[in-house]
């Protein structure tokens, strides 16, 4: 079964400062990768969606990239604002048709 | 507005009762799903469906049941059979032919037993 791992669990930086989340997974063959950003007591946001054919992906100040072979991807945030705090989770599908497998997620605080 | 709704947002058990969370999605989705999140434990899934009037069990389907009669709507029922159904329980919808597959979340329906 695909595991996924992000770590750290937390993370706490100051306002402007860059960062990366990171998310493991311990089967390289998968369809696709997708990164969510969900605020307390909240549903799921999409964020990026990187294909297995692909190496990164790119939203405004995101960008999310994937290394299949390592079994890693990351998701980079730049210039960080406190309304980026937040959790964020990394998902893997095995397969077109076959559910996501979720890591835990790295809870965000972005301070003023 | 295209989307998914879950309803209600809140809900509360007795022990022993079945309750039913609603989903349903506009976006002319081919699949739905449906995830527990727990605090800790991340999202796991309870059912998914592909096509009308078909579905698969995921990782935790003990104590749960779904149907799929129209396209649009995926019901959940937590059963009195559930050991500890206290927690967020949320629907997500995604296309499957000739597309990405990126899944969307609703908003969430958070159940209390009492």
């Amino acid at each position: 079964k695909q595991e996924v791992t992000q770590i750290p669990a937390a993370l706490s930086v100051p306002e402007g400062e860059n960062l990366v989340l990171n998310c493991s997974f311990t089967d390289s063959a998968i369809y696709n990768l997708q990164w969510f950003r969900q605020d307390p007591g909240k549903g799921l946001t999409s964020l990026l969606l990187i294909q297995s054919s692909q190496r990164e992906q790119t939203s405004g100040r995101l960008n999310a990239s994937l290394d299949k072979s390592s079994g890693r991807s990351t998701l980079y945030i730049a210039a960080s604002q406190p309304g980026d705090s937040a959790t964020y989770l990394c998902a893997v599908r095995v397969n077109s048709g076959y559910a996501l497998n979720f890591g835990k997620g790295t809870s965000l605080l972005v301070t003023p | 507005d295209g989307g998914i709704t879950q309803s209600p947002k809140y809900l509360f058990r007795k022990e022993g009762q079945n309750v039913t969370l609603s989903c349903e999605q506009n976006l002319n989705h081919d699949a739905m799903y449906w995830y527990r999140q727990d605090p800790g434990q991340g999202l796991r899934l309870i059912y998914y469906s592909q096509i009308v009037n078909d579905f698969q069990k995921g990782d935790i389907a003990e104590g749960y049941s779904v149907s799929r009669e129209k396209k649009e709507s995926f019901p959940l029922t937590v059963t009195s059979a559930q050991k500890n159904p206290t927690a967020f329980y949320l629907c997500a919808s995604s296309i499957e032919q000739g597309s990405t597959g990126e899944l969307f979340f609703g908003e969430g329906s958070r159940l209390t037993v009492l």
